[in-house]
């Protein structure tokens, strides 16, 4: 089945610097792959996400890439601020499959004022 | 739209009661809903896959007569945890998904349990 690995646990950005988390996956059937924030006790929260047949994708302050050949996408935050705080998480589903999200360990990501 | 809702937001028992959690889409019909855990400080770990109508598939490691799962309707899925345990004390969310081609999941704003 799929893995999804996601490094770092924890990164700590000063304000207005950018963020990078990056998360790699093992089946090369996996089409979809979205990113959510998640705060404490609250739901996760869609951020943005990218399909495979598409590299790159932007948000405003957001975007991620995907390298389908090396299997592993990356979530880039500019500007960061302080509600940027939070844990991040990468998944990665099939949706010809049974479209279940499997996702990577999270990512706690700290402003610092 | 796309709202996902579930009920009890939070539930105390005691260990060897049963509790029910619902999941609701409130305005749209999900064809599949899925079923996480979260322990603290943990990722989102898949416990089954239901589709209405049908039984749910379970993820390998969890029991499905400890965590029964019913998809009675394309609006309402329920868990049921039986005889709960302590170690059964974990964030439980739901998510709905529209299938079809549609990719995102929509998810609830989970259910914190915890068995005394």
């Amino acid at each position: 089945g799929e893995n999804v690995e996601q490094h770092p646990s924890t990164l700590s950005v000063q304000e207005g610097d950018s963020a990078v988390i990056k998360c790699t996956y093992s089946d090369s059937a996996s089409n979809y792959f979205p990113w959510y924030k998640q705060e404490l006790g609250k739901r996760p929260q869609l951020i943005i996400d990218i399909r495979s047949n598409v590299g790159e994708k932007k948000d405003q302050r957001i975007a991620v890439t995907l390298n389908k050949t090396a299997k592993h996408f990356s979530l880039h935050i500019t500007e960061t601020q302080p509600e940027d705080s939070a844990v991040y998480f990468c998944a990665a589903s099939n949706s010809q499959g049974a479209q279940k999200l499997v996702f990577g360990q999270g990512t706690r990501l700290t402003i610092n004022p | 739209g796309a709202v996902v809702s579930q009920h009890p937001s939070r539930v105390i028992c005691k260990s060897g009661t049963s509790v029910k959690i619902e999941c609701r889409s409130l305005d749209f019909q999900a064809t599949t809903m899925f079923w996480y855990r979260q322990f603290p400080k943990q990722s989102l770990m898949l416990m089954a896959t239901s589709n209405e109508g049908s039984k749910a598939t379970y993820e390998q490691g969890v029991e499905k007569d400890k965590f029964l799962i019913n998809h009675a309707s394309l609006t309402l899925s329920t868990l049921t945890v039986t005889s709960a345990h302590p170690e059964d004390s974990s964030f439980y969310i739901c998510s709905a998904s529209l299938g079809g081609g549609f990719y995102e999941q929509f998810f609830g704003p989970g259910t914190r349990l915890t068995v005394l």
